[in-house]
C-alpha cells in the first residue's frame, strides 16, 4: 500500500525559497496525481497544486505565481518549491494522493514556519 | 474563483445524527467529497464522489449532494467523531476545500 512522507526545514526565512519533499514508498505512485495541501495555524485548508508522474502541472491561481512542483527521475520523490515567503506561509503542509476526484493517502504532514 | 460555504461549527449530543452542510453554485452538478481532520494529524477521506464510503470508514459516515448543497451526515454520532470536517470539490483543475466545520459532540 502507497505511504507518503514529506520532509524538509522546518524553519524558512522570510523572502527565501521554501523547498519540501514528498517521498512515496510501498508502492508507486502509479497513474495518480500528487497534490499538495497547507493548513496554516488556525485556519482551514488550501489547496495548491498537483503534479502528474509524467511531470505535468496544475496549479492553484491563488499559488500560480510562485510555485513549482517537479518529480524524481524514479517516480518516488516529488518536490514544492514556494518563492518569496512570507509569515502567512506558515503552515502544515501535506502531500497526497488524488485518487479519482478525492485524496485518499496522504502524509503526515510537515510544519514550516516563516520567522527571521 | 469558486468558494464552498460550511458552518464554523455543529454541536451534535452523542448518539444523534449529525448533519454538515457545504453550500456553492451549482455544486450538484460537481462531485463532493468530505474529509475529517483531528488535532496533529493529516486530514482523513470519508466520503467521496458525492456518496461513497472509502474502504475502513464507519457506515455511520453518509453523503448526499444536489442543487447547491452537499451534505455530510454521521448517524449515532460518537465522541470520536468530533474534528474539523472539510467539503471539497473541483473547479476545473483546482481544488477548493470549504472553510470547514468544526464538529463538537457534547
Amino acid at each position: 500500500q502507497v505511504q507518503l512522507r514529506e520532509s524538509g526545514p522546518g524553519l524558512v526565512k522570510p523572502s527565501e525559497t521554501l523547498s519540501l519533499s514528498c517521498t512515496v514508498s510501498g508502492d508507486s505512485i502509479g497513474d495518480y496525481y500528487l497534490t499538495w495541501i497547507r493548513r496554516p495555524a488556525g485556519k482551514g485548508l488550501e489547496y495548491i497544486g498537483r503534479i502528474f508522474p509524467s511531470g505535468s502541472t496544475n496549479y492553484s491561481p491563488s499559488f500560480r505565481s510562485r510555485v513549482t512542483m517537479s518529480v524524481g527521475t524514479s517516480k518516488n520523490q516529488f518536490s514544492l518549491k514556494v518563492r518569496s515567503v512570507t509569515a502567512a506561509d506558515t503552515a502544515a503542509y501535506y502531500c497526497a494522493r488524488l485518487n479519482g476526484s478525492g485524496m485518499d493517502v496522504w502524509g503526515p504532514g510537515t510544519t514550516v514556519t516563516v520567522s527571521s | 474563483s469558486y468558494d464552498l460555504s460550511q458552518p464554523p461549527s455543529v454541536s451534535v449530543a452523542p448518539g444523534q445524527t449529525a448533519s454538515i452542510t457545504c453550500s456553492g453554485d451549482k455544486l450538484g452538478d460537481k462531485y463532493a467529497c468530505w474529509y475529517q481532520q483531528k488535532p496533529g494529524q493529516p486530514p482523513v477521506l470519508v466520503i467521496y464522489q458525492d456518496t461513497e464510503r472509502p474502504s475502513g470508514i464507519p457506515e455511520r459516515f453518509s453523503g448526499s449532494n444536489s442543487g447547491n448543497t452537499a451534505t455530510l451526515t454521521i448517524s449515532g454520532t460518537q465522541a470520536m467523531d468530533e474534528a474539523d470536517y472539510y467539503c471539497q470539490a473541483w473547479d476545473r483543475t483546482t481544488a477548493v476545500f470549504g472553510g470547514g466545520t468544526k464538529l463538537t459532540v457534547l
